[in-house]
């Protein structure tokens, strides 16, 4: 079955603990990117990816990081997690620069 | 600065009353407009992609339409399982950036 799988779904975090959050495609997908969830704000762009080694910043990138080493994995890196980063994470897939996207099934990040 | 906007936030429909849900737009350069599915506790599916203006998609009791600065999203008699939060997406002029408005809440009641 094609999916975007995010791990973990859930957690629970204290103020500065580094984390990582994994994503995997299993479409051969070459794009694929971050986003974050907010009441009122939608869905906002943190980083994205075009291919293997090849990234950069969306719209609100600060205090994260990403790396794309393999061409299924997308890990989202919060080195110093701050309250503020209290949010539902989406990381989605897809083939090419105009189609639509496949998401996962979202992580959801307390920070504390 | 782009931008997209949704309206309304919220809609309840009685079962069988079709509506139209707006996605109004400033982008620099649009390269499609997309609308997603949600569902509590789940991604976004994807529904429509469009391109240009005077585009139209279908899909059951879905109809998508565009215009140089807004799309909508019509539902023609909608069933409960029509209830979801419907995002609309733009595709900017770098193809790697995507903007989405907040959502239209639907519910349908039988």
């Amino acid at each position: 079955e094609a999916q975007v799988t995010q791990n973990p779904r859930y957690l629970i975090t204290v103020t500065g603990k580094k984390l990582t959050v994994t994503c995997s495609q299993n479409m051969n997908h070459e794009y694929m990117s971050w986003y974050r969830q907010d009441p009122g704000l939608g869905l906002r762009q943190i980083y994205y990816s075009m291919n293997v080694e090849v990234t950069d910043k969306g719209d609100v990138p600060e205090g994260y990081k990403v790396s794309r080493k393999e061409k299924r994995n997308f890990p989202l890196i919060l080195e110093s997690p701050s309250p503020n980063q209290t949010s539902l994470y989406f990381c989605a897939s897809r083939t090419g620069a105009g189609t639509e996207a496949f998401f996962g099934q979202g992580t959801r990040l307390t920070v504390v | 600065e782009d931008q997209v906007t949704q309206s309304p936030e919220a809609l309840r429909l009685q079962e069988g009353e079709s509506s139209s849900l707006n996605c109004s737009y400033t982008v620099s350069g649009l390269r499609g407009l997309f609308w997603y599915r949600q569902d509590p506790g789940k991604g976004p599916e994807f529904l429509f992609t469009l391109y240009s203006a005077g585009e139209e998609k279908e899909k059951e009791r879905l109809k998508a339409t565009l215009t140089k600065k807004e799309s909508f999203l019509h539902i023609t008699a909608p069933k409960p399982e029509d209830s979801a939060t419907y995002l609309c997406a733009v595709q900017a002029y770098n193809f790697n950036k995507f903007y989405f408005g907040s959502g239209t809440k639907l519910n349908v009641k039988p």
